[in-house]
């Protein structure tokens, strides 16, 4: 199965750009889905397929890819976004199994 | 819309069976989306655990296929999930989910339930 590296921890200051990055193999085929967790809550989704945001979602919030690297970028960062954002994608073998990434945690200054 | 909602005990003893139910309301656990259970140990990230369709096919990650079974009830409107042998490294809060599948954007996971902690302890 593959794997979907995140970095542990990025830092913005409010109202400035952030991007988080997916790297993985998997991501040569699919797309990545993205998932924001806070504390204590279950994770919801904020971006799936090329750049769709679910109703409710901010247009803050918009993902890209290049390769083998997923990015989801928060334009204008505000402190609730601060929280644990997960990317996921299928498996490179191409079969349902998913994987999620190793998760970015987000700290607004 | 679709709601979810995990049930089951929170404490499971050594080497025993992790039984939750995943209760959907708001719509149809028969519609054309597959369901999916997710968990997250104690301060660490999600792991899939494995998926089921309104028709019982499944698949299952393989680092828990053995362990694993999920089954749906129709007449319930909801599905479950089974874990057996577990240690302590199965403890962890424990999410049901629905799965989207998308020939042009892919895959995604929504809703998901609130999570129900699972802890593996005698």
């Amino acid at each position: 199965s593959s794997e979907l590296t995140q970095d542990p921890a990025v830092s913005v200051a409010l109202g400035q750009t952030v991007r988080i990055t997916c790297q993985g193999d998997s991501l040569r085929n699919y797309y990545a889905s993205w998932y924001q967790q806070k504390p204590g809550q279950a994770p919801l989704l904020v971006i799936y397929g090329k750049n769709n945001r679910p109703s409710g979602i901010p247009d803050r919030f918009s993902a890209s890819s290049s390769g083998n690297t997923a990015s989801l970028t928060i334009t204008g960062a505000q402190a609730e976004d601060e929280a644990d954002y997960y990317c996921n994608s299928r498996d490179t073998s191409g079969n349902h199994p998913y994987v999620f990434g190793t998760g970015t945690k987000v700290t607004v200054l | 819309q679709v709601q979810l909602q995990e049930s089951g005990p929170g404490l499971v003893k050594p080497s025993g069976t992790l039984s939750l139910t995943c209760a959907v309301s708001g719509g149809s656990i028969s519609s054309t989306n597959w369901w999916s259970w997710v968990r997250q140990p104690p301060q660490k990230g999600l792991e899939w655990i494995g998926e089921i369709s309104h028709s019982g096919s499944t698949n299952y990650n393989p680092s828990l296929k053995s362990r694993v079974t999920i089954s749906v009830d129709k007449s319930k409107n909801q599905f479950s999930l089974k874990l057996s042998s577990v240690t302590a490294a199965d403890t962890a809060i424990y999410y049901c989910t629905r799965d989207w599948n998308d020939v042009s954007e892919g895959d995604w996971f929504d809703p998901w339930g609130q999570g129900t902690l699972v802890t593996v302890s005698s």
